[in-house]
């Protein structure tokens, strides 16, 4: 059975500061997903990667997939204010397959 | 812009009631997911479904039943709706290898 595990669960950011989300999951995956969540809202889609060694970037964050590590990673630069929100990450093991989210990470950005 | 819509944002059921959610996507995709979310348990999938009339059980399918006779629908059905029901429901649609679109959810609280 797929299990996607986030760390930490929540991650308290000081302004200006670099800082680093993991998601590892525990079978073979061709798709990894990022996603955020503003408090009472909806899901929104930031990232997918589809391959190893795969790297995305927008604005301040970053995500990258090593598929034989089963690890993605979110890399923050310089966090703001704005980036707080709960992060999740989700693996999907084929095209009619299960997409499975990790529980989260809440990042909250302090001055 | 693909478009996800539940047919309710807040719905208040007694216990032993039979409840439909209802979701609708208008982008023609393949997939569709019945998550829960709850707080410190992230999204838990429910059912979902790569076609019509083709269903798969998800992480935690007792208590709930889905239909999906058209493409564009999928709904999720409480049977007898409990207590322990009460949460935060989200659909969600995808196609291929794109991230997966969700709704706005639908907070059902069962008295």
């Amino acid at each position: 059975e797929l299990k996607v595990e986030q760390n930490p669960l929540f991650l308290s950011m000081q302004e200006g500061k670099n800082y680093t989300i993991y998601c590892n999951y525990s079978t073979t995956s061709d798709r990894l997903y990022w996603y955020r969540q503003d408090p009472g809202k909806s899901l929104e889609s930031l990232f997918v990667l589809l391959s190893n060694g795969a790297v995305k970037q927008e604005g301040r964050l970053m995500a990258s997939l090593d598929t034989k590590a089963r690890l993605s990673t979110l890399h923050i630069t310089a966090a703001v204010h704005d980036l707080s929100a709960t992060y999740f990450c989700a693996v999907r093991t084929g095209a009619n397959s299960k997409l499975t989210f990790g529980k989260g990470i809440t990042l909250s950005v302090r001055p | 812009d693909v478009k996800v819509t539940q047919s309710s944002r807040y719905l208040v059921k007694r216990t032993g009631e039979k409840v439909f959610l209802e979701c609708v996507q208008d982008m023609d995709h393949e997939n569709m997911f019945w998550y829960r979310q709850d707080p410190g348990l992230g999204l838990r999938l429910i059912y979902f479904s790569y076609d019509v009339k083709m269903k798969e059980k998800g992480d935690i399918p007792e208590g709930y039943s889905v239909s999906r006779e058209k493409k564009e629908r999928f709904s999720l059905i409480l049977e007898s709706a409990s207590t322990n029901q009460t949460s935060m429901y989200l659909c969600a649609s995808s196609s291929g290898y794109l991230p997966a679109f969700f709704g706005q959810g639908t907070r059902l609280t069962v008295v």
